[in-house]
């Protein structure tokens, strides 16, 4: 285990829905991120967070939305999404921003849409 | 922005044989490169790195090389073993913030 947790790990929803994905980290970290993992295709890096502070949004739609509480949690709330949003989402952490610094990810969250 | 191109997209060794897998970057001010190894269900995970004032780097069976005059770098994993088998990726960040941009991942099988 890398001390980074995500639920649900897997979810099936229609396109009118509203869902949440939720990632923890044991780990004593000061950022994490959202990236989206789909089928050949590299890495997409979302969102960065650092100190609970967003500083990275990387062109993504608003029909994804990130929260983060605090250092330890992240969510990633979705609502009205397209099929085409149907991927593996990987949340991940790391001790801070600074370079070189190596990134823990989750086991990550498969996503349905329908 | 930066680019990384991973080749090839699948390898297939026997057991004990070497396995090469190539990266190649185009922003030449990346300077931080690390290799995951993501196995069926699991997140990706950090297998080794090297920083761009290393030309080498080793631990075990595992090797990566960094040539930045060329802009690419490898990874050699040496008498392979079954429970290698899984998908691997590169990928680079610049200096100063940790923003990685990953190749498209190499599927690796190795035969008993």
């Amino acid at each position: 285990e890398t001390g980074v947790t995500q639920t649900p790990r897997h979810l099936v929803m229609g396109m009118t829905n509203k869902k949440s994905l939720k990632c923890e980290q044991h780990l004593g970290h000061n950022a994490m991120y959202w990236y989206k993992q789909s089928a050949k295709k590299p890495l997409e890096l979302m969102f960065v967070y650092s100190l609970e502070e967003r500083v990275e949004n990387n062109s993504v739609p608003s029909r994804f939305s990130p929260e983060c509480p605090n250092s330890s949690h992240l969510f990633l709330h979705l609502h009205t999404l397209q099929p085409e949003d149907s991927a593996l989402y990987l949340c991940a952490s790391s001790q801070g921003q600074g370079e070189g610094e190596t990134q823990y990810f989750g086991p990550g969250t498969r996503l349905l849409v329908l | 922005g930066e680019n990384v191109e991973q080749h090839p997209s699948t390898l297939s060794v026997q057991e004990g044989d070497s396995a090469v897998i190539k990266c190649t970057y185009s922003d030449s001010a990346s300077n931080y490169f690390p290799w995951y190894k993501q196995e069926l269900g699991k997140g990706p995970q950090l297998i080794i790195d090297i920083r761009s004032n290393v030309g080498e780097k080793k631990d075990q069976r595992i090797a990566v090389t960094l040539n930045k005059t060329a802009k690419h770098f490898s990874l050699h994993i040496t008498e392979t073993q079954p429970e290698d088998s899984a998908v691997y990726f590169c990928a680079a960040s610049k200096a100063g913030f940790q923003k990685l941009v990953f190749g498209t991942g190499t599927r690796l099988l190795v035969s008993p």
